[in-house]
C-alpha cells in the first residue's frame, strides 16, 4: 500500500508560535484530509485538500500533489491546538494515514 | 454536518464475551470503515464495507468480524474479546473521498 509519513513526530511549541507540520507520501492520490485528534480521542477534520491551498482561521493547509507532499501552518498557536495531527491519503476507497504528529502547546 | 455515532464511548468486557461495537451515519454513505488505534502502531484498518452486505478485510481482521445491514450501520464484532483487543476502536463513514470519524470507543478487555 501506500506510504505515508508525518514529519515531525513531536513537537513543544510556546503559545503563540508558529508551527509546520509535514506530510509525505510515496504515490499518487486522488485525496488528502488533515485531521486533529482530540484529547477524547475523536477524529476532526481540519482539511480536505487534494491540491491547492485553503485557509481556516489561524490554519491553513497546502497540498502539492505533483511532488506528492502536503504542509499544514498552525499560526499563534493555542493550548487548545494540543493533540495529534493526521494526513490521511486516499488513492482510491481507501485511507491510508500517517503516524501523525504530536504537538503539545504550553502556556 | 455529518454525523457519525458509536454506541459506547467506553467499554470494559470480559475474556471470551462476545461484543458489539455499533456504528451509525446519518448522510447516506457508501463507505464505512473500522479502525483500531493503538500507541506507536497509528490507525490500522480492520475491516471496511462498500454497500450494505458486502464487507472487506483490511490489515488486521484477525479476530473480527463485521456486519452492514442496513447502508446507516456498520457493526464490528469480537467474537471471544481477548486482553490483546484492548484499543480505541474508530469508525468513520465516507463519500467521495471525504471520511468522517466517529467519537470512538476505548475498550478495555479484562
Amino acid at each position: 500500500g501506500i506510504q505515508v509519513e508525518q514529519s515531525p513526530p513531536d513537537l513543544i511549541l510556546q503559545e503563540g508560535a508558529n508551527s509546520t507540520l509535514r506530510c509525505n507520501f510515496s504515490d499518487s492520490v486522488n485525496n488528502l484530509q488533515w485531521f486533529h485528534q482530540n484529547p477524547w480521542g475523536q477524529l476532526i477534520n481540519l482539511f480536505y485538500i487534494p491540491s491547492g491551498t485553503k485557509q481556516n482561521g489561524r490554519l491553513s493547509a497546502t497540498t502539492v500533489a505533483t511532488e506528492r507532499y502536503s504542509l499544514l501552518y498552525i499560526s499563534s498557536s493555542q493550548t487548545t491546538d494540543s493533540g495529534v495531527y493526521f494526513c490521511a491519503v486516499e488513492p482510491s476507497n481507501q485511507f491510508y494515514f500517517g503516524t501523525g504528529t504530536s504537538l503539545t502547546v504550553i502556556p | 454536518d455529518v454525523k457519525v455515532t458509536q454506541s459506547s464511548r467506553y467499554l470494559v468486557k470480559r475474556t471470551g464475551e462476545k461484543v458489539f461495537l455499533e456504528c451509525v451515519q446519518d448522510m447516506d454513505h457508501e463507505n464505512m470503515f473500522w479502525y483500531r488505534q493503538d500507541p506507536g502502531l497509528g490507525l490500522r484498518l480492520i475491516y471496511f464495507s462498500y454497500d450494505v452486505k458486502m464487507k472487506e478485510k483490511g490489515d488486521i481482521p484477525e479476530g473480527y468480524s463485521v456486519s452492514r445491514e442496513k447502508k446507516e450501520r456498520f457493526s464490528l464484532i469480537l467474537e471471544s474479546a481477548s486482553t490483546n483487543q484492548t484499543s480505541m476502536y474508530l469508525c468513520a463513514s465516507s463519500l467521495m473521498g471525504l471520511a468522517f470519524f466517529g467519537q470512538g470507543t476505548r475498550l478495555t478487555v479484562v
